[in-house]
């Protein structure tokens, strides 16, 4: 089955205590986003990958660091956490610009 | 950063009835318009990825029209059934990077 898996589902945590979001694809897509959802603001693109060991900045990058390493993975990392970034995250995957987004089924981190 | 607006913010409509909503974006360096479904507790899920000026695409009783001239899209849903109730997004790639509306919550209310 097609699918991206995020990991974990709920984090609470503290502020300035390092955390990663794991982010896995299995359709062998290039191009892999991270986005955050908050009210009222829709999604915004947080980084984004077109292919191993290439990544570039969303909208939203500041306080955030990614790696593709592997073709199927793009973890998420908060060196420092602030409350600011208490939020839902997705990931996805597609095949090119063209092409619909799979999106993972979230991640919602709560940072006090 | 590109402006993608979305209208009406939200929607009620009964059970039956038809709607449709608006995604504005700007004409420029257009590549493709996504449309997206996207259920309360669950992920967004993709409706139409559109990349010609007069396409129309179509999944069931849900429509899509583009005009990349005037910079705009439009989604019908024919026969609103609850299930339908969802927020609808639009995104528009610039370049390697997606834009999201803030998107439409739409209720059918039985």
């Amino acid at each position: 089955e097609a699918q991206v898996t995020q990991n974990p589902r709920y984090l609470i945590t503290v502020t300035g205590k390092k955390l990663t979001v794991t982010c896995s694809q299995n359709m062998n897509h290039e191009y892999m986003s991270w986005y955050r959802q908050d009210p009222g603001l829709g999604l915004r693109q947080i980084y984004y990958s077109m292919n191993v060991e290439v990544t570039d900045k969303g909208d939203v990058p500041e306080g955030y660091k990614v790696s593709r390493k592997e073709k199927r993975n793009f973890p998420l990392i908060l060196e420092s956490p602030s409350p600011n970034q208490t939020s839902l995250y997705f990931c996805a995957s597609n095949g090119g610009t063209n092409q619909p987004q799979h999106f993972g089924d979230g991640t919602r981190l709560s940072i006090l | 950063i590109l402006n993608v607006e979305q209208s009406p913010q939200s929607l009620h409509v009964q059970e039956g009835d038809s709607t449709n909503f608006t995604c504005s974006f700007p004409s420029s360096n257009f590549y493709a318009l996504h449309w997206y479904r996207w259920e309360t507790a669950k992920s967004p899920e993709a409706l139409f990825v559109m990349t010609l000026n007069g396409d129309e695409k179509k999944k069931g009783r849900i429509s899509a029209t583009l005009n990349t001239k005037e910079g705009y899209s439009y989604l019908y849903i024919k026969g609103s059934q609850p299930e339908d109730s969802a927020t609808y997004l639009c995104a528009r790639p610039t370049g390697n990077q997606f834009y999201f509306g803030t998107g439409t919550s739409l209720t059918v209310i039985p």
